[in-house]
């Protein structure tokens, strides 16, 4: 079964701080899709950065890049110069051929003035 | 503007009465699915819809059921809610299905039940 694990439940930093948020995920496939997704306190489910598992360079979004390890299947985010908007619980997710998203349990990030 | 409604926004109930939660999208999208999200566990998909008349199970199905008479509808029904099923529920749609890169799932604002 394909999961999807993020270890960090809560984590906070100053503001204009870097921080990484850390994902793992279980497939045996090779080809799939990876993707950080936003939920601010308004509940809303925003989709921040997503990776092709067959591209190996890096996606970028901004302040936004991921760290994508294919064979550690690592797929950890990193937010450069935090704002306080950035603060919100960060879901990591992943799918592969199937017809639904695989989420992680997601981490509680607060950004701190 | 492109957008997944969902209503109500929240929702308290009392166990046995059956209830609806609408989902409806303007965006003529082929797929759509619910999704439950419950503290430490992510969000886990409840069914999901291909096309017109055609619903599949998800993860979690148990207890719940959709319909897709139209595209841009797909309401989620409990027939019988228990206090289990409290949870903040999503709806979500996308062009084809969400495997595709360029077909993300665009999700509606949730809907927060409460079965007591």
């Amino acid at each position: 079964a394909q999961t999807v694990t993020q270890s960090q439940p809560e984590m906070s930093v100053q503001e204009a701080e870097t921080v990484t948020l850390s994902c793992t995920y279980d497939t045996s496939e090779s080809n799939y899709y990876l993707f950080w997704y936003k939920q601010p306190p308004s509940r809303q489910m925003i989709l921040v950065i997503r990776q092709e598992a067959y591209k190996q360079q890096n996606a970028t979004e901004n302040r936004f890049s991921v760290n994508f390890q294919k064979a550690a299947k690592s797929f950890s985010l990193k937010i450069s110069d935090s704002q306080l908007g950035d603060t919100a619980m960060y879901f990591c997710a992943f799918i592969q051929g199937a017809q639904k998203l695989v989420f992680g349990q997601g981490t509680r990030l607060t950004i701190n003035p | 503007e492109a957008q997944v409604t969902q209503n109500p926004r929240y929702l308290i109930t009392v166990t046995g009465k059956k209830l609806t939660v609408t989902c409806s999208q303007n965006m003529n999208h082929e797929y759509m699915s619910w999704y439950r999200q419950d503290p430490g566990l992510g969000l886990r998909q409840i069914y999901y819809s291909m096309n017109v008349e055609v619903t599949d199970k998800g993860d979690v199905p148990e207890g719940y059921k959709v319909s897709r008479k139209e595209k841009r509808n797909f309401p989620l029904i409990l027939e019988s809610p228990s206090p289990n099923q409290t949870s903040l529920y999503f709806c979500a749609s996308s062009l084809v299905e969400p495997s595709s890169y360029n077909s993300p799932l665009h999700f509606g604002n949730g809907t927060r039940l409460t079965v007591t």
